[in-house]
């Protein structure tokens, strides 16, 4: 199993710009989540999908939008890229249940400048 | 609402030295609670879990015991290695809730 995998690994936009963050995950699991990581902030959550064809927005949902159009699949966008959204993205998926173990992939540094 | 708090760091330790990392939770009800840890430049990764009260989790030498009494549920361990070096964060899950509540991590440095 591969687990969770996120593409592309780095990126550097110019503001303005749009893009498409790519999450996979091979384990069958229906909840899958979108987080980004700032220096002295944590994990912040952008938004999230319990289902194949769901979203709902997490805490900081703003200049993002997400699709779920397959299980397997979590696709994060970003519309017009702003110096603020430079961060380390990170997506997961969960096991069911309350004890449910989440799995994070490695990881996706942006910079927009 | 439901919340995690988590000791401040950085903190700094020698090798074989003993580790405590303090997390208290706000949640009504019975959550589960969680250490995740995450190494230098990749995801978090589960390191131990409790379900329920009393409960202690263990992994690679690393314990926490879930107290309702204090709602907490500290990170301890006998004698760490540079390798534990990286950051810790703790979790609650809740009933209802969809997603994991996460503690804004510490960071944990061993030197030889």
């Amino acid at each position: 199993n591969a687990g969770v995998t996120q593409t592309p690994k780095f990126r550097v936009l110019k503001t303005g710009q749009s893009m498409t963050l790519l999450c996979a995950q091979d384990m069958n699991h229906e909840y899958m989540y979108w987080y980004r990581q700032d220096p002295g902030m944590g994990l912040r959550l952008i938004h999230y999908s319990v289902g194949e064809g769901t979203t709902a927005k997490g805490e900081v949902p703003d200049g993002y939008n997400v699709s779920r159009l397959k299980k397997q699949n979590f696709l994060l966008g970003l519309e017009s890229a702003a110096p603020s959204q430079t961060s380390v993205y990170f997506c997961a998926s969960r096991t069911p249940g309350l004890a449910g173990e989440q799995y994070f992939g490695p990881g996706t540094r942006l910079t927009v400048t | 609402g439901n919340s995690v708090t988590q000791m401040e760091g950085p903190v700094t330790l020698s090798e074989e030295a003993f580790l405590t990392i303090n997390c208290t939770y706000t949640a009504t009800g019975y959550p589960s609670l969680f250490w995740y840890v995450q190494y230098p430049g990749e995801g978090l990764q589960l390191l131990l879990k409790a379900t329920k009260a009393d409960d202690k989790g263990s992994n690679k030498g690393f314990e926490a015991t879930y107290r309702k009494e204090t709602t907490s549920f500290h990170l301890e361990k006998g004698s760490v290695q540079v390798s534990d070096s990286a950051v810790y964060f703790c979790a609650l899950s809740k009933a209802g809730a969809n997603n994991l509540f996460f503690g804004t991590g510490t960071r944990l440095t061993v030197i030889p």
